[in-house]
This record gives structure tokens, C-alpha cells and sequence, in this order.
């Protein structure tokens, strides 16, 4: 059974600072997702990430995968109150279930 | 985007009786829809993966019987609990995956349905 690591899995911050979330594994995924959730709502795709040390930016969160395709990283610059939510990352390994890992999310709060 | 609905989006029901979600693809058709259930505050517990036409795949510990699954067409998959208890109470959420035009390994997420047993 694959496993993703996610930490840290609570963290609360004040607008403006930065922070990172990791999601580690030993194993090897052809593709990994970032998702936010809000309470009571379903995730939202924010990216995927296929290639070995790729990054992708979206405003400010930046994404990187690592060279061996077995961790990942979402950075947040300045962080502001409605960045506040649920981060799911998500690896698949491949095949034609289109089935994903989820690691144990990080809930994030950022106070005004 | 691919867009995902589920019905319905909250529910409050007896003990004991049965309950249907839908997800519905709104305007693709997905190969591959899968089931989660997410307890509070907590990351997404995959519970079965179904396939257009063919039996649901469930995952260790979850009860097939209890938990039945229905992939009739590529744009809608139900799923009902039967004979629901108090501890089936959760949020459980959908998903359709193998979209044409889109990677893959890419899953779009239904917004959930908040499900209550008394």
C-alpha cells in the first residue's frame, strides 16, 4: 500500500507570513495533485505535477515535485485569511484505475 | 472545467432506512467515478472505485452489501446506504476521473453530501 506523508497537519499562522506544506513518500508516483477544501464543500484541484523536479507556480503558491517523483512541496507567499482551508495532496501511481493516495491533509488558518 | 454535482446536498434521515447520493458528470463523460466518505477535519478515505457498466470495486473494510454502488451510465453513479446507522453518518464525496481531453491521473470532485442517521 502506497502512503503519503503530509505535515505539518495543523498549522495556524497571521496574515502575511509564508509557510510550506510537505507531502512525502517512499514510493514513486507518476503524477501528484494539490487540492483545497472548504468546510462542507468538495476538494478543488489547484494543480497537478508530472514531471521530476518540476514547479508550477499559481499566484502565490508555488508547487514542486520532487526529482524522484516521490515528494512535493506547496509554499505560500504571504498568506492571506482566505487562503484558509483544508490542503490535500494526492499522488497516483499509475495504470489505467486513475486511483489516488491521499495523504492526511493540513489545515490551515490564517488570522487576520 | 469538468464540473461534478452530487444530489443531494445534505440529508437527514431515520435509522434504518436507505439513503441514494448522486453524482452526476454535468457536461463529460467520465470513464471512472469513485466514492469517498470524510470524517471532520480529516483527509478523504477512498471507499470504492466504479467503472460505466461493471461491478463496483470496494476497498478493504468496506461492506459492498451495506454500501451499493450503481455506474449505469458515464455521466451518473449512485450510491445508497442501506439500512443506515448513526455511525454512517459523514460526508461523502464523488469523484470522476479518465475524462476525455484531460491528464488521466486528474480527478474532479463532486461538493459533497452531508449525510445525518438519528
Amino acid at each position: 500500500t502506497q502512503l503519503l506523508e503530509q505535515s505539518p497537519q495543523f498549522l495556524s499562522i497571521q496574515e502575511g507570513e509564508n509557510l510550506t506544506v510537505y507531502c512525502n513518500s517512499s514510493s514513486v508516483f507518476s503524477s501528484l495533485q494539490w487540492y483545497r477544501q472548504e468546510p462542507g464543500e468538495g476538494p478543488v484541484l489547484l494543480v497537478t505535477v508530472v514531471t521530476g523536479g518540476e514547479v508550477k507556480k499559481l499566484k502565490r503558491l508555488t508547487f514542486q515535485f520532487g526529482d524522484a517523483r516521490k515528494d512535493s512541496s506547496l509554499h505560500i507567499t504571504a498568506a492571506q485569511p482566505g487562503d484558509t482551508g483544508l490542503y490535500l495532496c494526492a499522488g497516483n501511481s499509475g495504470g489505467s484505475n486513475y486511483k489516488l493516495t491521499f495523504g492526511k491533509g493540513t489545515l490551515l488558518t490564517v488570522n487576520p | 472545467g469538468a464540473v461534478v454535482s452530487q444530489h443531494p446536498s445534505w440529508v437527514i434521515c431515520k435509522s434504518g432506512t436507505s439513503v441514494k447520493i448522486e453524482c452526476r458528470s454535468l457536461d463529460f463523460q467520465a470513464t471512472t467515478m469513485f466514492w469517498y466518505r470524510q470524517f471532520p477535519k480529516q483527509s478523504l478515505m477512498l471507499m470504492a472505485t466504479s467503472n460505466e457498466g461493471s461491478k463496483a470495486t470496494y476497498e478493504q473494510g468496506v461492506e459492498k452489501d451495506k454500501f451499493l454502488i450503481n455506474h449505469a451510465s458515464l455521466t451518473l453513479s449512485t450510491l445508497t446506504v442501506t439500512s443506515a446507522h448513526p455511525e454512517d453518518s459523514s460526508f461523502y464525496i464523488c469523484s470522476a476521473g479518465g475524462l476525455t481531453g484531460i491528464p488521466t491521473d486528474t480527478q474532479y470532485f463532486g461538493p459533497g453530501t452531508r449525510l445525518t442517521v438519528l
